[in-house]
């Protein structure tokens, strides 16, 4: 069965850069883009890019260029999101999650939390 | 980029009632339209996609409709465990945008 398995929660300073894992199994790792979407406290959901990882052409939101890098590993199947300059406003539970024919997402990671904080 | 408004914010029903959510799409958007359900400390779940396919598995009274640029779910009897916030999605091309949610709570 298709496994998303994200790394865990993370503290991180306020500037500082974090680099969130998504490790996925059971399916062809490279036929299915990856994305990233994260959820702040008590908000909605809110996409930040998608990485094709069979080639690692990537594309992010508006929001995030400058800031967001997904990145892959494809010989451990293994999907990273880095978000750099973080600011209070970035701690949220950052997810990954399989896009699917037209990348609706059915497969999801199980979240990570990352805390902004001085 | 197109935007995605979803209304109303939030809703209170009773078990039972038919529960309508409503998204409207900026531009147009074909049939490429997604219904996710999430409750509380939960990875959201695929209900609907291309507007009105219901994904396997998924309860028979949740039903998507529209086409274009104006969607609905509907949850044609709710239930106790219908309680959750409630996202609509464009995808397809990006940027891939989410609605702001509907929150169903029972009255």
């Amino acid at each position: 069965q298709v496994q998303l398995v994200q790394s865990g929660a993370e503290v991180e300073k306020p500037g500082a850069s974090v680099k969130v894992s998504c490790k996925a199994s059971g399916y062809t790792f490279t036929g299915y883009y990856m994305h990233w979407v994260r959820q702040a406290p008590g908000q909605g959901l809110e996409w930040m890019g998608w990485i094709k990882p069979n080639s690692g052409d990537t594309n992010y939101a508006q929001k995030f260029q400058g800031r967001v890098t997904l990145t892959r590993d494809t010989s451990i199947r293994t999907a990273y999101m880095e978000l750099s300059s973080l600011i209070s406003d970035d701690t949220a539970i950052y997810y990954c999650a399989r896009g699917e024919e037209t990348e609706y997402f059915y497969h999801w990671g199980q979240g990570t939390l990352v805390t902004v904080s001085s | 980029d197109i935007q995605m408004t979803q209304s109303p914010s939030s809703l209170s029903a009773s078990v039972g009632d038919r529960v309508t959510i409503t998204c409207r799409a900026s531009q147009g958007i074909s049939n490429y339209l997604a219904w996710y359900q999430q409750k509380p400390g939960k990875v959201p779940k695929l209900l609907i996609y291309a507007a009105s396919t219901l994904q396997s598995g998924v309860p028979s009274r949740f039903s998507g409709s529209g086409s274009g640029t104006d969607f609905t779910l509907t949850i044609s009897s709710l239930q106790p465990e219908d309680v959750a916030t409630y996202y609509c999605q464009k995808y397809y091309s990006a940027p891939l945008t989410f609605g702001g949610g509907t929150k169903v709570e029972i009255k």
